[in-house]
């Protein structure tokens, strides 16, 4: 069955880096665009960003822009966040999630990993 | 940016009264509407996409309707299970979520 699973979080300070990574399986990950999305605790979801199959087009939220990068490794089947100049904003669950493929659907979401947690604090 | 207003933000219902969540949009999009349901501590699940189409093994008691930039949730018979934040989303323009509305027990 689909299985995606995040790992890297952690308490980190702010201005500090942390990489996420999202190992797939159950799928043929390099058919699918995959992405981030987050919820600070409390709060609702966020979109963050997005990576086409081919890893060449990618997109992010204004809140993240220039800071984070997503990518993949399609012979890894695994997503990746690099998220660098860390601020407390950023403190939140980090899912990845799968883009449903088919014209007829659009984008949206079809499954998501557990979550792993992302602290900025000094 | 198209921004997404659920409401209510909270409900207080009983196991088998009909429950209606309304999303609003800030401007068309068209049927690019889906709705998720997220449990403490779990990840969302999709319930319905392109504002009316059941996703796969979700029970029948859940629909969705709407266009433009007015959409609906019902749940026609809520069942124990179903206490849980429903978020709507657009994916129009890049993706957006509504805040949630928690459906909680009367």
């Amino acid at each position: 069955q689909v299985q995606l699973v995040e790992s890297g979080g952690g308490v980190v300070q702010p201005w500090r880096s942390l990489r996420l990574s999202c190992a797939v399986s159950g799928f043929t990950f390099s058919d699918y665009a995959m992405h981030w999305v987050r919820q600070a605790p409390g709060k609702g979801l966020e979109w963050v960003a997005v990576i086409w199959s081919d890893g060449i087009n990618k997109y992010y939220a204004d809140s993240v822009k220039g800071r984070f990068t997503i990518s993949r490794d399609n012979s890894k089947n695994t997503l990746y966040l690099q998220m660098n100049s860390l601020r407390a904003g950023d403190t939140a669950v980090y899912y990845c999630a799968r883009e449903m493929r088919g014209d007829s659907s659009g984008p949206v979401f079809d499954d998501w990993g557990q979550g792993t947690l992302v602290t900025v604090s000094a | 940016d198209i921004q997404m207003t659920q409401s209510p933000s909270t409900l207080s219902a009983s196991v088998g009264d009909r429950v209606t969540i309304t999303c609003r949009a800030s401007q068309s999009i068209v049927t690019w509407l889906a709705w998720y349901q997220q449990k403490p501590g779990k990840a969302p699940k999709l319930l319905i996409y392109k504002a009316s189409s059941l996703e796969s093994g979700v029970p029948s008691r859940f629909s969705g309707s709407g266009s433009g930039t007015e959409f609906t949730l019902t749940i026609s018979s809520l069942q124990p299970d179903d206490f849980a934040t429903y978020y709507c989303q657009q994916y129009n323009t890049f993706w957006t979520f509504g805040q949630g509305t928690k459906v909680e027990i009367k």
